[in-house]
C-alpha cells in the first residue's frame, strides 16, 4: 500500500514560464497533499499545505500566488510554479495523507526543476 | 529557527560497524519521530518511527532512540553495510497526528568496505 506517483522526475523551464508538477496516490485515497521543496544540500523544507477541494495553506515566505495547488480529487494533487525563475531551481516532493496514519509518511519520487 | 537538528553533517564508518546518527529538537509538543533515507534525485524513504511514549524501537538492523528529556533520538544501524551509503534525515510530526514533518538538515552516511 501507499503507493505515490510523482511526474515529472524532472524538468528544465525557461526563465518566465510555467511548469506543472503532478502528484498522484495510486492505492490510497489523500485527503491530505503536502508539498516540500529541498534546495541542494539543505533540509527538506515544508512548502504548502492542501485539503481535497479547498484552498491550499502556505508556508511562511512561500508565494502562493507563485506556486499554484490544485487538490481537485482525493488521488490527484498538482503543484505549478509560475513564472519560473532560476532561484525556483529545486527539487519539488509531495506527499499524500490519507485517513489512515500509516500514509502519512510516504513520499513522492521527487521532481527536478531546473529554471534557465 | 531550526527546530530539528542534525549536527554532523557526514559520517564514515567501516562495513560490519555500527553507525549512530544523532538527532536533536526544541519543540516538547513535537510526538512522533522519524527517520528517512534518502538518495539524491529521490524521494525520501521511510525507515523507522517512534512515538514519544516510547524510547526504542527497533526494526532489524535499524533502532531507534528517544531520550525526551534531553529531546534527543538517535539511529543505530548494525550491523552496517555499503548499500546504507545515503543522506539519512530525521523528522518530527508536529503533534495531532498531522502529517506534516519538520526535517533535520540530513547526515551523510558512507558504509565503506
Amino acid at each position: 500500500g501507499a503507493v505515490v506517483s510523482q511526474h515529472p522526475s524532472w524538468v528544465i523551464c525557461k526563465s518566465g514560464t510555467s511548469v506543472k508538477i503532478e502528484c498522484r496516490s495510486l492505492d490510497f485515497q489523500a485527503t491530505t497533499m503536502f508539498w516540500y521543496r529541498q534546495f541542494p544540500k539543505q533540509s527538506l523544507m515544508l512548502m504548502a499545505t492542501s485539503n481535497e477541494g479547498s484552498k491550499a495553506t502556505y508556508e511562511q515566505g512561500v508565494e502562493k500566488d507563485k506556486f499554484l495547488i490544485n487538490h481537485a480529487s482525493l488521488t490527484l494533487s498538482t503543484l505549478t510554479v509560475t513564472s519560473a525563475h532560476p532561484e525556483d531551481s529545486s527539487f519539488y516532493i509531495c506527499s499524500p495523507v490519507g485517513s489512515a496514519l500509516y500514509y502519512g509518511y510516504t513520499f513522492g519520487s521527487g521532481t527536478r526543476l531546473t529554471v534557465v | 529557527d531550526q527546530q530539528v537538528k542534525q549536527n554532523s553533517p557526514s559520517l564514515s564508518v567501516q562495513e560490519g560497524r555500527i553507525s549512530i546518527l544523532n538527532c536533536d529538537y526544541t519543540n516538547s509538543m513535537f510526538d512522533y519521530f522519524l527517520w528517512y533515507k534518502k538518495y539524491p534525485a529521490e524521494g525520501p524513504t521511510f525507515l523507522i518511527s517512534i512515538s514519544s511514549i516510547k524510547d526504542k524501537n527497533e526494526d532489524g538492523r535499524f533502532t531507534v532512540f528517544l531520550n525526551k528529556s534531553a529531546k534527543h533520538l538517535s539511529l543505530h544501524i548494525v550491523p552496517s553495510q555499503p548499500g546504507d551509503s545515503a543522506v539519512y534525515f530525521c523528522a518530527a510530526e508536529v503533534y495531532g497526528n498531522t502529517g506534516k514533518l519538520i526535517f533535520g538538515q540530513g547526515t551523510t552516511l558512507q558504509v565503506k568496505p
